[in-house]
């Protein structure tokens, strides 16, 4: 059973700092990944997907990278800002075993960016 | 197209009563998935339709929860005789396909009393 992890679940930062959250998954058979940002009581914005060939993607101070051999995938902020602040999930399509997809979802981290 | 919608918003009931909730997808995309958020916990899958057949479903869809896409187009979540671990957000996304990013919706949020 797929199941990923994501750390820190918060972190409290000023603005202007660059950081990293990290996701890992316990089984490499991935379509794909996705970053999703999460504002309280929203529903879930797309950042970023990674196809399984992919080693990153960008947009914008947005990068994610990642490593599908070793199960792990970063996101980096570059110069935070308070309107950063909300909870990031990623998620991996995966094949379940009646042979269809969807997405399973880490915890979150909780980023609180401070002016 | 503005993206996935939801309806309602948000849904206050009382402990036995049915609920039901809409997810119209982005219009083009013929994948459409349920998913519950409880609090502090990321998105757990319920159930996957492709056109208009359910494909599958989770452990967490009990004899209570039904889903429904009649016309392979908009969808419907109904929760019979609601208890009020039932209380979560119900997320709605749409993809074009498997490889494709998958849209998600304002959620409805449920709290059952």
């Amino acid at each position: 059973k797929q199941e990923v992890t994501q750390i820190p679940a918060a972190l409290s930062v000023p603005e202007g700092e660059n950081l990293v959250l990290n996701c890992s998954f316990t089984d490499s058979a991935i379509y794909n990944l996705q970053w999703f940002r999460q504002d309280p009581g929203k529903g879930l914005t797309s950042l970023l997907l990674i196809q399984s060939s992919q080693r990153e993607q960008t947009s914008g101070r947005l990068n994610a990278s990642l490593d599908k051999s070793s199960g792990r995938s970063t996101l980096y902020i570059a110069a935070s800002q308070p309107g950063d602040s909300a909870t990031y999930l990623c998620a991996v399509r995966a094949k379940l075993n009646s042979g269809y997809s969807t997405l399973t979802f880490g915890k979150g981290t909780m980023l609180l960016v401070s002016p | 197209d503005t993206g996935v919608s939801q309806d309602p918003r948000h849904k206050i009931t009382k402990r036995g009563q049915n609920v039901t909730f809409r997810c119209d997808p982005i219009s083009e995309h013929n994948r459409l998935y349920w998913y519950r958020q409880t609090l502090g916990q990321g998105p757990e899958f319920l159930t996957y339709f492709q056109n208009e057949a359910q494909l599958e479903k989770s452990r967490l869809l009990s004899d209570r929860f039904s889903a429904e896409r009649p016309k392979g187009s908009f969808s419907t979540l109904e929760i019979q005789r609601t208890e009020q671990g039932d209380s979560a957000m119900y997320l709605c996304a749409s993809s074009l396909a498997t490889s494709t990013e998958a849209f998600f919706g304002q959620g409805t949020r449920l709290t059952v009393v």
